[in-house]
């Protein structure tokens, strides 16, 4: 029973322009979601999270977006640079889950010069 | 101010033998949670430590256990090893169970 799917393994966007990862989740109970980046053989670096009660949160160039009513997530890099280039999970939790994130499967993001 | 960070980054065991992997939170934060990624799969929750106590573990077999010592720094203990015990290992820390998560640098366990 995954609760947080990233349906694309993988995402290829020119320098410059926007990246767009999206994220869907199940339980109706999360009340906060997060995005991290992953290099390989590293820990994951948190990005930005959003509250349940809020459809958007911005933070320079990284944008993310909250749809309840279809339980769905994105996260807007904008403009993309080289060194974003990494893998990017989502996560989520919810009060009752004892602080546990459950993440999803990530998206290999490549940005080209 | 310094991150997460963990001991060894990595370790090689043989099956059947014990690994002890350590975190040390950030300076202030009082939860210490631990998550294992297998090859090719997600991070997976291990178990959730504050203020000293188990307070929430993933669905992992009990030879995974841990502590958390009163600096609030923690041991992840994995007994009789098996071969898929092989993955990275994350701590990560927060202020309370309602903060953000950040990760340590990770601990690579190889079981041959």
């Amino acid at each position: 029973d995954q609760q947080v799917k990233q349906n694309s393994p993988s995402l290829s966007v020119q320098e410059g322009r926007i990246s767009i990862l999206n994220c869907d989740y199940t339980n109706s109970m999360f009340d906060y979601f997060l995005w991290y980046k992953k290099y390989p053989a590293e820990g994951p670096t948190f990005l930005i999270s959003i509250s349940s009660i809020k459809d958007k949160n911005e933070d320079g160039r990284f944008t993310v977006f909250l749809n309840k009513s279809a339980k769905h997530l994105s996260l807007h890099i904008v403009p993309s640079q080289p060194g974003d280039s990494a893998v990017y999970f989502c996560a989520a939790s919810a009060h009752n889950q004892g602080g546990k994130l459950i993440f999803g499967q990530g998206t290999e993001l490549s940005v080209k010069p | 101010e310094a991150g997460v960070t963990q001991s060894p980054t990595h370790l090689i065991k043989t099956r059947g033998q014990q690994a002890t992997l350590r975190c040390s939170p950030i300076s202030g934060h009082t939860s210490v949670y631990w998550y294992q990624q297998a090859l090719g799969l997600g991070l997976q929750f291990l178990l959730w430590y504050d203020e000293g106590e188990e307070r929430n573990r993933g669905n992992f077999p009990p030879r995974f256990s841990g502590r958390q010592f009163p600096n609030y720094s923690s041991e992840l203990n994995v007994n009789a090893l098996e071969l898929e015990d092989s993955a990275l290992y994350l701590c990560a820390s927060s202020f309370n169970d309602q903060e953000t998560q950040y990760f340590g640098p990770g601990t690579r366990l190889l079981v041959l």
